[in-house]
């Protein structure tokens, strides 16, 4: 069974502080995970995803498949950042996204 | 192009009734969810279509939800005999295959009064 697990369901920091939003997961498979935000009164939408390697907006997150984790971190957090996040988890191949209960960030001037 | 609509985007209902909430998804995507966001809580899969296969229901809370899909459009919601602990917003997403990027539709409230 896929399970995502967001331990802070609220995180606050700083403008200018880093920030990590941890994700968790178990799979017994190939997984492939991803990021969402919710920015306040907009829709849900995709921030990154593991396949990518990429950083979008200042964010990146590193799979590592020994602590079955997908850390979302940014070193320089900005006050439109504010947003709730979402981990997500599909199985290669597989037909469905498990997601996380999300972690509310706020942003502090 | 237009992305995902979700109607009606509020909905009051009194305990006990049915409802129907509707989504359309992008054109051509053959993929589609359906989650629920219960207040304060994560989103929580409900059910999920793939062009002509069989959807995967196992998300749904009770034999009180269904949902239809027609080809690779158009997809229904309905709860029947509604319960106040229905209450949550409804979203819907598609994507052009299964573990590609999902996109998300505004969402259904509805009010369970």
């Amino acid at each position: 069974a896929q399970r995502v697990t967001q331990p802070e369901k609220l995180l606050s920091v700083f403008k200018g502080a880093p920030v990590e939003l941890k994700c968790n997961y178990s799979y017994s498979g190939s997984p492939e995970l991803f990021w969402y935000v919710q920015y306040s009164r907009q829709r849900l939408q995709l921030l990154l995803r593991h396949i990518s390697r990429e950083s979008i907006k200042g964010f990146t997150a590193d799979l590592n498949k020994g602590e079955t984790s997908f850390h979302l971190k940014k070193p320089f957090a900005q006050e439109e950042d504010s947003a709730m996040y979402y981990c997500a988890l599909s199985g290669l191949g597989n037909n469905d996204m498990r997601f996380g209960a999300g972690t509310r960030l706020t942003v502090k001037p | 192009g237009a992305g995902v609509s979700q109607s009606p985007s509020n909905k009051v209902t009194e305990k006990g009734k049915d409802v129907e909430l509707r989504c359309d998804p992008i054109s051509g995507h053959t993929a589609l969810y359906w989650y629920r966001q219960r207040l304060g809580q994560g989103l929580e899969f409900l059910i999920y279509f793939q062009g002509n296969s069989a959807p995967d229901k196992s998300g749904l809370p009770s034999d009180r939800f269904s949902a239809e899909r027609t080809g690779e459009s158009v997809s229904t919601l309905t709860i029947q005999r509604t319960q106040q602990e229905d209450s949550a917003v409804y979203l819907c997403a598609s994507s052009q295959a299964p573990s590609y990027e999902q996109y998300f539709g505004p969402g259904t409230r509805l009010t369970v009064t």
